[in-house]
């Protein structure tokens, strides 16, 4: 079956530490992954995308590289802000359109 | 500005008691979906359309109907709520030719008593 395993959070660092979230999938056929981000009281948002392996994307100072031999897709970056405080949700989306999420990972970045 | 509307925000009704949450998005897209967010299960998507009355069964559609009479709305409805559908409740719209970017709305809190 298809699923999206994410490291539980909460996670909780110092402005400019260096964060990683970890995730991991499990995928019949070649799926697309994704990084979503939620603020508070929002909705989701889209962080970044990889279509294929090896595959890196990137947006806001944040990372993700599409590891099809450790099929993982760990989110990383380098010196984080308050700003970034939020919940992330790593997602897969097999071809027919329907998406699997992570039970998503909160954030909270004190000054 | 494009966005994806639903309402109401905030809901708290009584077992049995039928309700509509309304999603509205006025981007044009064909693809629209309905997910629901759980504490430890992360995002579950409960039905989804791929065009104008063409509906299909996501992961956990069971007390839960939509419907697709317009290209711009996509209603949830829970004929019969129970406690067991509180949940925090996402509409999601995307483009049949990016499917990849999803736009989602703000979210809806269900409460059932």
């Amino acid at each position: 079956g298809n699923s999206v395993t994410q490291m539980e959070g909460p996670v909780t660092l110092s402005e400019e530490a260096f964060l990683t979230i970890n995730c991991t999938y499990t995928a019949t056929g070649y799926p697309s992954l994704f990084w979503y981000v939620q603020y508070p009281g929002e909705g989701l948002q889209l962080l970044l995308k990889a279509t294929k392996a090896d595959d890196k994307g990137s947006n806001k100072g944040f990372e993700a590289t599409y590891r099809k031999e450790t099929t993982s897709f760990h989110l990383e970056k380098g010196s984080v802000q308050v700003s970034d405080s939020a919940v992330y949700f790593c997602a897969l989306r097999i071809p027919g359109n329907q998406f699997y999420f992570g039970t998503g990972t909160s954030l909270t970045v004190i000054p | 500005e494009a966005q994806v509307t639903q309402n109401p925000r905030y809901l708290i009704t009584v077992t049995g008691k039928k309700l509509t949450v309304t999603c509205s998005q006025n981007m044009n897209h064909e693809y629209m979906s309905w997910y629901r967010q759980d504490p430890g299960l992360g995002l579950r998507q409960i039905y989804y359309s791929m065009n104008v009355e063409v509906t299909d069964k996501g992961d956990v559609p069971e007390g839960y109907k939509v419907s697709r009479k317009e290209k711009r709305n996509f209603p949830l409805i829970l004929e019969s709520p129970s406690p067991n559908q509180t949940s925090l409740y996402f509409c999601a719209s995307s483009l049949s030719s990016d499917r990849m970017r999803a736009f989602f709305g703000q979210g809806t809190r269900l409460t059932v008593v």
